[in-house]
């Protein structure tokens, strides 16, 4: 069945290091991929996605890219701040009506100062 | 962009006691709103799926007796926690459009 797999956390970071989070998916077809962030106590915002291979997302300095041949989304972030300390979720849907998220089980990551 | 209000945010009942969340959205009619259900630490599951007009489709393990969902309008769904239980305390969050998000409800049951 479709699923995707984050990598296991948390991720501890110092201010402005380099994040890198994986996330692989399995699914038939041609899914959109994306990546939300939630912070403490508050819901899902999505933060950035990509419809279809090569594409790349970006968003607030993030980005990952669309990679068929190795079914991937990777999150990368060149200088992580303190405020992005959050758990974030690698998601995938198909772009039918009616369709739902599928999520990994989140990656929280801890940037200090 | 599109916008989902989900309402009360946080929510503490009493055993045995029913709770209504609501989700409407603003901007847009969801004919789908997706109901999931997220304990600590944990991922998102998908509780069930409602449909403007029709009966919701629940996943395989969710009461729905227990979990009541009302999809009367474009932009109103409703979930009612029924006879809520300590085991029901969770966190709760609406979907529309497939991939816009409310904010989440804190439910406790005492």
């Amino acid at each position: 069945g479709n699923s995707v797999t984050q990598m296991e956390g948390p991720v501890t970071l110092s201010e402005e290091a380099f994040l890198t989070i994986n996330c692989t998916y399995t699914a038939t077809g041609y899914p959109s991929l994306f990546w939300y962030v939630q912070y403490p106590g508050e819901g899902l915002q999505l933060l950035l996605k990509a419809t279809k291979a090569d594409d790349k997302g970006s968003n607030k300095g993030f980005e990952a890219t669309y990679r068929k041949e190795t079914t991937s989304f990777h999150l990368e972030k060149g200088s992580v701040q303190v405020s992005d300390s959050a758990v974030y979720f690698c998601a995938l849907r198909y772009n039918q009506a009616g369709t739902a998220l599928i999520f990994g089980k989140g990656t929280t990551l801890s940037v200090s100062s | 962009g599109a916008v989902v209000s989900q309402h009360p945010s946080w929510v503490i009942c009493k055993s045995g006691t029913s709770v209504k969340i609501e989700c409407r959205s603003l901007d847009f009619q969801a004919t789908t709103m997706f109901w999931y259900r997220q304990f600590p630490k944990q991922s998102l599951m998908l509780m069930a799926t409602s449909n403007e007009g029709s009966k919701a489709t629940y996943e395989q393990g969710v009461e729905k007796d227990k979990f009541l969902i009302n999809h009367a309008s474009l932009t109103l769904s409703t979930l009612t926690v029924t006879s809520a239980h300590p085991e029901d305390s969770s966190f709760y969050i609406c979907s529309g459009n497939g991939y816009t998000f409310g904010s989440g409800t804190r439910l406790t049951v005492v």
